[in-house]
């Protein structure tokens, strides 16, 4: 299995354009996750979703940030309009029935 | 308030020697911990997990030690090697049935040659 696939890897946008995150989640996993990184506040849950549907979104900062999985095999994170208090790295994260989450490699997001 | 502490940002060891990674939590709820290695532009990669019903969890040069009354659980690497250099993050879960993982901020391991 290729693993959790992001993409891009890097994002470098200007203020107030939309940027769209996308995620693939490993085959067979039914719980993916968005998490936010920064040096300040570390690793954030932003959402959950289970069997493709969002369950706990308490973590998304503000109304700006929406994300959506259609399908078992693809969700998206989307920033709009992006502000400069937006660059992190964006991870994505799956599991299956068990408890470790299989992250990928993260998009690395530079708002200016 | 941070549930998962990890008190040293960095850590230097020579290699061939022991790496201890220390943890403390606070949520006496929680019952299964992980532990995650973080090499630069990559994702945090799972390495070793135990549950609360063990004191200790072996695989190879990684080891987890869980002392439930002290709420603290430490990662012993030994050998050390220079593959090691990376960011741990230890993270804990409240129940298999809990999705949510909540994490430490992560200890910088800098294996010296």
């Amino acid at each position: 299995d290729a693993g959790v696939i992001q993409s891009p890897r890097h994002e470098v946008t200007e203020m107030g354009q939309e940027v769209t995150l996308r995620c693939k989640p490993i085959s067979g996993h039914n719980s993916l996750f968005w998490y936010r990184q920064t040096m300040m506040r570390g690793l954030e849950l932003l959402i959950y979703f289970n069997n493709n549907v969002p369950i706990d979104d308490s973590g998304m900062p503000e109304d700006r940030f929406s994300a959506k999985m259609p399908n078992a095999s693809f969700s998206t994170l989307k920033i709009q309009p992006s502000e400069p208090r937006d660059s992190a790295v964006y991870f994505c994260a799956t599991r299956d029935r068990g408890i470790e989450q299989y992250f990928g490699p993260g998009t690395r997001l530079t708002v200016t | 308030d941070q549930q998962v502490k990890q008190n040293s940002p960095s850590l230097s060891v020579q290699e061939g020697r022991i790496s201890i990674l220390n943890c403390d939590y606070t949520n006496s709820m929680f019952d299964y911990f992980l532990w995650y290695k973080k090499y630069p532009a990559e994702g945090p990669t799972f390495l070793i997990s135990i549950s609360s019903i063990k004191d200790k969890n072996e695989d190879g040069r990684f080891t987890v030690f869980l002392n439930k009354s002290a709420k603290h659980l430490s990662l012993h690497i030994v050998p050390s090697q220079p593959g090691d250099s990376a960011v741990y993050f230890c993270a804990a879960s409240a129940g298999r049935s809990n999705y949510q993982l909540i994490w430490g901020a992560g200890t910088k391991l800098i294996i010296k040659p």
